[in-house]
């Protein structure tokens, strides 16, 4: 099955402790991001990646880390959490940025 | 810059009503445009597309049409059920530019 795939779905942590989230494709897709939801403020883009060793900054990556080794996967660092980065966070796919963007099922983030 | 907006919600309907969500585009070039759906705890998924003005996008009862003289895409559905309640996300994305744009999305709440 054609999947993004994130793991944890859900993490409780505290400030400072430095954690990874894990996001892999199984479609072959070239284009992998990270998003966050907040209330009130939509989708709002951190990093983006457009191959492998790629990557750029989104809307809003101060706070965040990312690493494209492989093709499949894209796993997004956060060396010293904040409680502002409490959030819900998306990796998203596909074969290019304009084509169809191919969602995880998010992983919701609290930083206490 | 490329920016979308959409018409905030929350919309709530009574279930078999007509449903219109507004989206207004801005953007260079010839975008592709998006409609995402994202269902309670769930990832964003697409719902339908358009890659051409006047190009209609159609899935599950919902059809949006590419205005490109009014710059819109506007959702519609002329029945909606207690199961299409969820957040919509209007988007698009330049063949130019490797990030795609999000509206900020809009609630839909149907009462049975």
């Amino acid at each position: 099955e054609a999947q993004v795939t994130q793991n944890p779905r859900y993490l409780i942590t505290v400030t400072g402790k430095k954690l990874t989230v894990t996001c892999s494709q199984n479609m072959n897709h070239e284009y992998m991001s990270w998003y966050r939801q907040d209330p009130g403020l939509g989708l709002r883009q951190i990093y983006y990646s457009m191959n492998v060793e790629v990557t750029d900054k989104g809307d809003v990556p101060e706070g965040y880390k990312v690493s494209r080794k492989e093709k499949r996967n894209f796993p997004l660092i956060l060396e010293s959490p904040s409680p502002n980065q409490t959030s819900l966070y998306f990796c998203a796919s596909s074969f290019a940025g304009y084509n169809e963007q191919f969602f995880g099922p998010g992983t919701r983030l609290t930083v206490l | 810059g490329d920016s979308v907006t959409q018409m905030e919600g929350p919309v709530t309907l009574s279930e078999e009503a007509f449903l219109t969500i507004n989206c207004t585009y801005t953007a260079t070039g010839y975008p592709s445009l998006f409609w995402y759906v994202q269902y309670p705890g769930e990832g964003l998924q697409l719902l339908l597309k358009a890659t051409k003005a006047d190009d209609k996008g159609s899935n599950k009862g919902f059809e949006a049409t590419y205005r490109k003289e009014t710059t819109s895409f506007h959702l519609e559905k002329g029945s909606v059920q207690v199961s299409d309640s969820a957040v919509y996300f209007c988007a698009l994305a330049s063949g130019g530019s490797y990030i795609p744009t999000f509206g900020r999305g809009t609630s839909l709440i149907v009462h049975p």
